[in-house]
């Protein structure tokens, strides 16, 4: 059974420049959840997908997006990125979330801004 | 609110010795807990988990146990190898399924 996908795993971008992220889940899994990982601020949660609805969403400001396709696979999108963007983003999917569910985590795409 | 308080670290321990990482959380409700691990330039993996009070999670020799009354989910395993050397991140779910992560701390086993 394939776990979940992260692509690419590193990216090197200019500040200014704007940069997409994708997350291929669990077959069958209908919940993509987003994270981003730093030093300084730890794992904070970006935002939730289930059936390509944003179901829950934490607090970044509106340069950060995402979207979900009719197959589960998920994308986030950083526009005009800042230095400080620079991170470890981790999806994790879900069969439909919730407590019970056990969610599973990628690898990450390390993320440097120049 | 919710939040996750854990351990400051590094701790390094030599290999066969105790290891506790003390974890507590303040969340309303019932929150499910849990303990992640990762290993350098991975993400992150589920150690175990515990999703009402008393619940006992173990998995590979580790060990913790919901305690509502303490409002902790200490992490425990009675003789570390070499191969634990990692992060250990404490984790609580509560509604609206995203995880609330403690800040880390960093395990090093020397033999």
């Amino acid at each position: 059974k394939a776990g979940v996908t992260q692509t690419p795993r590193y990216l090197i971008k200019t500040r200014g420049q704007q940069v997409t992220l994708s997350c291929s889940p669990i077959s069958g899994h209908r919940s993509v959840s987003w994270y981003q990982q730093t030093p300084g601020q730890g794992l904070q949660f970006l935002f939730e997908y289930f059936s390509e609805t944003q179901r829950n969403k934490g607090n970044f400001p509106g340069r950060f997006s995402g979207r979900q396709f009719s197959n589960s696979r998920s994308e986030m999108n950083v526009s005009t990125l800042e230095l400080g963007d620079s991170a470890l983003y981790l999806c994790a999917s879900s069969l439909s979330g919730g407590n019970n569910y056990g969610y599973t985590f990628g690898s990450g795409t390390r993320l440097t801004v120049v | 609110g919710n939040s996750v308080t854990q351990m400051e670290g590094p701790v390094t321990l030599s290999e066969e010795a105790f290891l506790t990482i003390n974890c507590t959380y303040t969340a309303t409700g019932y929150p499910s807990l849990f303990w992640y691990v990762q290993y350098p330039g991975e993400g992150l993996q589920l150690l175990l988990k515990a999703t009402k009070a008393d619940d006992k999670g173990s998995n590979k020799g580790f060990e913790a146990t919901y305690r509502k009354e303490t409002t902790s989910f200490h992490l425990e395993k009675g003789s570390v190898q070499v191969s634990d050397s990692a992060v250990y991140f404490c984790a609580l779910q509560n509604t609206g399924n995203q995880f609330y992560f403690g800040t880390g701390t960093s395990l090093t086993v020397i033999p």
